[in-house]
Parts: structure tokens; C-alpha cells; sequence
């Protein structure tokens, strides 16, 4: 089975931009889950989607937001970018999302914000 | 809320020494607690994960983890560590039986070097 996937890998953009990040996951997986990775703050959870359902959300302003297709493949936008949104942004795909359930990582998008 | 702590964000082995990664939780429910691994530039990859089957956890690449609820604890354990195990590791922990989904939440991370 092909792995998660996350299109594109590296972005640049400037202050003030908006940006979108794609991510696919496992075939048959049917939630997405994102989280944001920087050396200061490591690991965070932004949010998880389920049958084009939010059905959880960690503590990020509203410029972050995410959005899921019903094929599963699930895209989060970031608007009005900041310095500090620059990060590893990571997706992550399960079977169906519960906290048994292990989740995969995609190799993640390097977002560099000037 | 659930917690993680990993103690010690540098580690430094000998290849051939024994690799041990601590991590102890904090959660109000019984966790399922996992170990990712991310080598450079790359994603995490999952090592193990403790659903309370058994308190020995085997995983890949000959890395295993006991749970300990006594002292809430999950270290990652490897006999003889190999130059290729170099990388960062992390411990994570979801709710069981909770509403959080798709959440886990991370401990800072530890950066495992390994010598010749």
C-alpha cells in the first residue's frame, strides 16, 4: 500500500500570504490528522477530520483551517501567514481516528514564511 | 488533559550499548501510549504501541517498551544500538475511550546518537 502523501514538500511564501498544503492518505484510512512541528514548540495538534467532519480541533487561531474530501484526501489552509507559522506541518492517517488507532505519518511540508 | 514527558532531549550511546528513551505520561483515563521515531527531513514513523494487550510491547527494528502504571511510565528500550538508529524519538500518548480523536500529544523529543 502506497503511504501518506503530502504535496508539495517544501513552500516558501511571504508575510501576509495565504497558503494550502494537501495531504492523501492511506487507502481505506478514513481520518486525517494534522499537526504542526517547530523546534520551539515541537509536536501540536491542529485538527482531525473524519467523513468531511471536524471533529477535533487543538488550540491554533482561526487562520488555520483544514477541510476534508470524500475521497478522504484532506487539505488545511493557513491565511494571513505569520513569521511563526514557519514549520514542519505533518499529516497523519488512521483507519478511523479513535485513540486506539495508530497513525501514519506523511513526510510532511516545510513551510518557510519571509 | 493527557501529558508527556521524555526525559533527556539528548541521548548518546555506544553501537552495541544498550539504548534506553524514557517517557512518562500523565492522562486521567488509561492511555494507549506510543513510540514514533523521525530520521532527518522526514516523517515520524511508528515504532510500537501499548492498547493495554500486555505490558511488553515488542516493535520494530528491535526496539520494545514496558508499560508501568506505578510509575507511569513507557521507556523505549534496545539491546545493542546501531549506527542506523540514530535519529530523534518520540512518546506519545491518545485518551482511551475518550472523544479526542485523531489527537496525540507528544513529548518534546529525544535525540538519540549513536557511536562508533
Amino acid at each position: 500500500k502506497a503511504g501518506v502523501t503530502q504535496t508539495p514538500r517544501y513552500l516558501i511564501k511571504t508575510r501576509g500570504q495565504q497558503v494550502t498544503l494537501s495531504c492523501s492518505p492511506i487507502s481505506g484510512h478514513r481520518s486525517v490528522s494534522w499537526y504542526q512541528q517547530t523546534p520551539g514548540q515541537g509536536l501540536q495538534f491542529l485538527f482531525e477530520y473524519f467523513s468531511e467532519t471536524q471533529r477535533n480541533k487543538g488550540n491554533f487561531p482561526g487562520r488555520f483551517s483544514g477541510r476534508q474530501f470524500s475521497n478522504s484526501r484532506s487539505e488545511m489552509n493557513v491565511s494571513t501567514l505569520e513569521l511563526g507559522d514557519s514549520a514542519l506541518y505533518l499529516c497523519a492517517s488512521s483507519l478511523a481516528g479513535g485513540s486506539s488507532y495508530e497513525q501514519y505519518f506523511g513526510p510532511g511540508t516545510r513551510l518557510t514564511v519571509t | 488533559a493527557q501529558s508527556v514527558t521524555q526525559l533527556g532531549s539528548h541521548v548518546s550511546v555506544s553501537e552495541g550499548a544498550l539504548v534506553l528513551l524514557r517517557c512518562n505520561y500523565s492522562s486521567s483515563v488509561p492511555p494507549y501510549l506510543f513510540w514514533y521515531v523521525q530520521y532527518p527531513n522526514q516523517g515520524l514513523q511508528l515504532l510500537l504501541k501499548y492498547t493495554s494487550a500486555a505490558t511488553l510491547v515488542k516493535g520494530i527494528n528491535g526496539f520494545e517498551a514496558e508499560f508501568k502504571k506505578s510509575e507511569t511510565s513507557f521507556h523505549l528500550t534496545k539491546p545493542s544500538a546501531h549506527m542506523s538508529d540514530a535519529a530523534e524519538y518520540f512518546c506519545a500518548v491518545s485518551d482511551a475511550g475518550g472523544t479526542s480523536y485523531g489527537k496525540l500529544t507528544f513529548g518534546q523529543g529525544t535525540i538519540l546518537t549513536v557511536h562508533p
